[in-house]
């Protein structure tokens, strides 16, 4: 079963619209949640998340923690043909190692 | 400027053959991680190593070795007991923090696409 789950898989959309990114954790040792933006290379950092309910915002990107529910969002608004990429989330399930265990990723297509 | 290397960006395997991926961070980081990337599965953890001469298996090890001779490399070899290597395999590195005292990110290389022949 995966630990880490990202939805929607995939997802089209035009410039200009808001999208919203969903992605639920297990509670096992919890230390953090982060998103990476990748586009056709290296996964990129966007945000590190350690505590409920802080919004981290960045430009038009931003996300939320909910460690009750055990799930973040990434929002984009306005959206830009250069969002389109695959977005991952990974949880930092704590221990001295800090292995990080990635969700699929979203697949976000953002048309003109 | 700093940064993590991956080489050679194509690579070819032809049967029962061996082939190194490379990987180089000037970054000073401790921690380096080896990641395996197929269509629509994400990154799965191969390999990580936290401090030189010293490597952790990650979930899916098998067919895989590395070495940690050097704090700036960390090599992974695709053995050719590995049946299924077409991937895309992104190395990764991380501060441990010792300095800042926060917990501090995975930056990624660019990557290595390796194919069967």
């Amino acid at each position: 079963e995966d630990k880490v789950v990202q939805s929607p898989l995939s997802l089209v959309v035009h410039e200009g619209d808001t999208v919203t990114l969903n992605c639920s954790y297990e509670v096992t040792n919890f230390r953090s949640l982060l998103w990476y933006k990748q586009e056709k290379k290296a996964p990129t950092f966007l945000f590190m998340l350690t505590s409920s309910g802080i919004e981290k915002k960045s430009g038009r990107l931003s996300s939320i923690l909910d460690k009750k529910e055990l799930f973040s969002i990434l929002n984009i608004t306005a959206t830009q043909t250069g969002d389109s990429a695959i977005y991952l989330c990974a949880e930092d399930s704590g221990g001295s190692n800090y292995k990080l265990t990635f969700g699929k990723g979203t697949l976000l297509t953002v048309n003109p | 400027d700093g940064g993590i290397t991956q080489s050679p960006k194509y690579l070819f395997r032809k049967e029962g053959q061996n082939v190194t991926l490379s990987c180089e961070q000037n970054l000073n980081h401790d921690a380096m991680y080896w990641y395996r990337q197929d269509p629509g599965q994400g990154l799965r953890l191969i390999y990580y190593s936290q401090i030189v001469n010293d490597f952790q298996k990650g979930d899916i090890a098998e067919g895989y070795s590395v070495s940690r001779e050097k704090k700036e490399s960390f090599p992974l070899t695709v053995t050719s007991a590995q049946k299924n290597p077409t991937a895309f395999y992104l190395c990764a590195s991380r501060s441990d923090g010792r300095i800042s005292q926060a917990n501090q990110p995975q930056h990624f290389g660019d990557g290595t696409r390796l194919s069967i022949l």
